[in-house]
C-alpha cells in the first residue's frame, strides 16, 4: 500500500518561472518530511526537509509547504534552472529518521 | 561530505545465478545500513535493515533466503540476490546513517549510494 504518492510523474517548466511538485500522504502518523533530488546513475541527495509542527521552510530557492489537514505538501523551486532537472522524490517517517517511506517520484525538467 | 559507495553500477546476469552488490561507507562508520528496492516508475522501497555484526532485519514480504545480506564490518554490507530470476531485475540502492545526531534539516545524516541496476536475462 503506498502511504507516500506523488501522483505527478513527470513536470515540464519554463528556465525562471516557479516549479511546484506535490507530494501527498495517506499515514496521519508521519511527523518528518523529505524531498530528496535524484539524478541518472546516483543515489538520492537530500534537499529540504520539514517537520509537523511547522507549515513551511525555505532555504534558497527551494521552499517546502505542508498541509497536515490535507495530508499534503509541496515543494516550490522558485527559479527554476536548468541545473534543477531530475526526479524529485518526497519521502515520510513516523519516527525521528528510523524509517523512510518514499514516493514514486516526479521528473522535472526545466526547458532553457 | 559522507559518502556511500556502491558497486556495481550495472549487472547482468542469467536466471538461476547470484549476485552480490557491495555497499561502502567510505569515510565514516555505519552499523546500520538500509537496502533499497526501485521498480520502474515505482517508490523506493525499503527491503531490509543490515546491521553490523547481527542478523539482518527484513521487511513483510521479502524473501530472506533470497536476499541475503551480510555486514561484517563498520563500513561494508552486502546483498547478494540468489537464484536470481528476471522478476528480481531492478535497481537496487543503499544507504547509511553517516550523521547519527543529525536532525531533519540534513535528512537526518542519511547518505543513499548510487545504486545498481540489475538485469536478469
Amino acid at each position: 500500500d503506498q502511504q507516500v504518492k506523488q501522483n505527478s510523474p513527470s513536470l515540464s517548466v519554463q528556465e525562471g518561472r516557479i516549479s511546484i511538485l506535490n507530494c501527498d500522504y495517506t499515514n496521519s502518523m508521519f511527523d518528518y518530511f523529505l524531498w530528496y533530488k535524484k539524478y541518472p546513475a546516483e543515489g538520492p541527495t537530500f534537499l529540504i526537509s520539514i517537520s509537523s509542527i511547522k507549515d513551511k521552510n525555505e532555504d534558497g530557492r527551494f521552499t517546502v509547504f505542508l498541509n497536515k489537514s490535507a495530508k499534503h505538501l509541496s515543494l516550490h523551486i522558485v527559479p527554476s534552472q536548468p541545473g534543477d532537472s531530475a526526479v524529485y522524490f518526497c519521502a515520510a517517517s513516523a519516527m525521528y529518521g528510523n524509517q523512510f517511506y518514499f514516493g514514486t517520484g516526479t521528473s522535472l525538467t526545466v526547458i532553457p | 561530505g559522507a559518502v556511500v559507495s556502491q558497486h556495481p553500477s550495472r549487472v547482468i546476469c542469467k536466471s538461476g545465478t547470484s549476485v552480490k552488490i557491495e555497499c561502502r561507507s567510505l569515510d565514516f562508520q555505519a552499523t546500520t545500513m538500509f537496502w533499497y528496492r526501485q521498480f520502474p516508475k515505482k517508490s523506493l522501497m525499503l527491503m531490509a535493515t543490515s546491521n553490523e555484526g547481527s542478523k539482518a532485519t527484513y521487511e513483510q514480504g521479502v524473501e530472506k533466503d533470497k536476499f541475503l545480506i551480510n555486514h561484517a564490518s563498520l563500513t561494508l554490507s552486502t546483498l547478494t540476490v540468489t537464484s536470481a530470476h528476471p522478476e528480481d531485475s531492478s535497481f537496487y540502492i543503499c544507504s547509511a546513517r553517516a550523521n547519527p545526531s543529525g536532525g531533519a534539516e540534513v535528512g537526518y545524516g542519511y547518505t543513499f549510494g548510487s545504486g545498481t541496476r540489475l538485469t536478469v536475462v
